[in-house]
């Protein structure tokens, strides 16, 4: 899950296994999520994002997963490839435009 | 696809230098963001903008200052570059909820 420390949490897993990063989000009213992925000197990528009035939704290869109850959040990636090794953050929308960012989790897809 | 650019990719700089990082936007957003980010404390918001000539403080805005004017057109101005700035300079533009981040730059202060 998300950290606030110095060390990102990390996930590693085999190729062609499923991967589920997790997410903590501060907000109860908060209505709108977004996970991101980053590569290794490269900007946040746009993965998938879901609204509070869903609790599912599925991309291609990728579901995410809200639990408003205890306010988690959850990316599901299936079919880790090596290429999907990467930091993950979730971010939370805060209001005008503007969200709150998770710290990340480092994922790594073994061979 | 929504195109974020950066002006550069790597910039060495001085001590006391002014340095300027630009962003472009290419598909009409009104909203633009500046974030830092450095190992552990995630990405912080210095600035953003919702509208030309339009300004808002983040959440550590202290020794920088932006200008937006032109709609397509973000520049993050650090007025005398110090070596605590060193970092990962990341844009992002977004019409609604969704923000779309451009390749980041990486600054070193010296």
């Amino acid at each position: 899950g998300e950290s606030v420390g110095l060390h990102l949490p990390t996930l590693s897993v085999q190729e062609g296994d499923n991967s589920i990063i997790n997410c903590a989000y501060s907000n109860s009213a908060s209505d709108y999520f977004i996970w991101y992925k980053q590569e290794s000197g490269k900007g946040p990528q746009f993965i998938i994002d879901i609204r509070s009035n869903m609790d599912k939704r599925q991309g291609q290869r990728v579901t995410v997963l809200l639990n408003k109850t205890v306010k988690h959040l959850s990316l599901q990636i299936a079919a880790t490839q090596p290429g999907d090794s990467a930091v993950y953050f979730c971010a939370e929308n805060k209001g005008q435009g503007n969200l709150i960012f998770g710290k990340g989790t480092k994922l790594s897809v073994k061979p | 696809d929504v195109k974020v650019t950066q002006s550069s990719r790597y910039l060495v700089k001085r001590t006391g230098e002014k340095v300027f990082l630009e962003c472009v936007q290419d598909m009409d957003h009104e909203n633009m963001f500046w974030y830092r980010q450095d190992p552990g404390l995630g990405l912080r918001l210095i600035y953003f903008s919702y509208d030309v000539k339009m300004k808002e403080k983040g959440d550590i805005p202290e020794g920088y200052s932006v200008s937006r004017e032109k709609k397509e057109r973000f520049s993050l101005i650090l007025e005398s570059a110090s070596t605590n700035q060193t970092s990962m300079y990341l844009c992002a533009s977004s019409e609604l909820d969704t923000q779309y981040f451009g390749p980041g730059t990486r600054l070193t202060v010296l």
